[in-house]
């Protein structure tokens, strides 16, 4: 049981380059979503979708996109990095509002730099 | 406006000392309450959760929390902290609404003295 995977671990990018965060999830949940985490900041919300086809904006969205083609996947892309786009990047999965008392499952993160 | 606050930033105790984290936080409707915990370089790990009913929740490896609504706090706790504890600890509130969104503190870093 993988649970939440994500891919790479870390990741040096050029300003300007673009990239794709890969997130992947096995237990079939309808919830999935990004955050990144800052120092002294906690993890703030990016980007996140309730099922197939439907994405929507989080508290920290500009400079990325997301897609939810399958239940299984939810990518990041960044479309032109940014030093301020440095961080590590968390994704998370949590089954929908038939599940009560659930909570969301996290990979082990993203370390992405920027120079 | 919704928001965790960790007061402390870093807590310094030593090994086999009693442990309390606070945490405090600000939603508007019934909160659900996490606490996660952040060992070096790796993801977030549950420890505990609250939802509804008894107001002190056990966890994880000996960790309990206690809800107090008329505080708004939801502070974690341990009698006797190992040395295999340091880390660092998040506070989180959320629901349903977007996504299952969680707010999250900023984190308090816990170290242990032998």
């Amino acid at each position: 049981n993988a649970g939440v995977t994500q891919t790479p671990k870390f990741q040096v990018l050029k300003t300007g380059q673009s990239m794709t965060l890969q997130c992947a999830q096995d237990m079939n949940h309808e919830y999935m979503s990004w955050y990144r985490q800052d120092p002294g900041m906690g993890l703030r919300l990016i980007h996140y979708s309730v099922g197939a086809g439907i994405t929507d904006q989080g508290e920290v969205p500009n400079g990325y996109n997301v897609s939810r083609s399958t239940t299984e996947d939810f990518p990041l892309r960044l479309l032109s990095a940014a030093p301020s786009q440095t961080s590590v990047y968390f994704c998370a999965s949590r089954p929908g509002t038939g599940g009560l008392n659930t909570e969301a499952f996290f990979g082990q993160g993203t370390r992405l730099t920027v120079v | 406006a919704q928001s965790v606050t960790q007061p402390d930033i870093h807590i310094t105790v030593s090994e086999g000392a009693s442990l309390e984290l606070r945490c405090n936080y600000s939603y508007g409707a019934t909160p659900y309450l996490f606490w996660y915990v952040q060992s070096p370089g790796q993801g977030l790990q549950l420890l505990l959760k609250y939802f509804s009913g008894d107001t002190l929740v056990q966890g994880i490896k000996g960790f309990e929390a206690e809800f107090k609504r008329s505080q708004s706090s939801f502070n974690l706790r341990k009698p006797s902290v190992h040395w295999s504890d340091a880390a660092e600890y998040f506070c989180a509130v959320g629901g349903w609404n977007q996504g299952g969104k969680l707010i999250f503190g900023q984190g308090t870093e816990l170290s242990v003295k032998p």
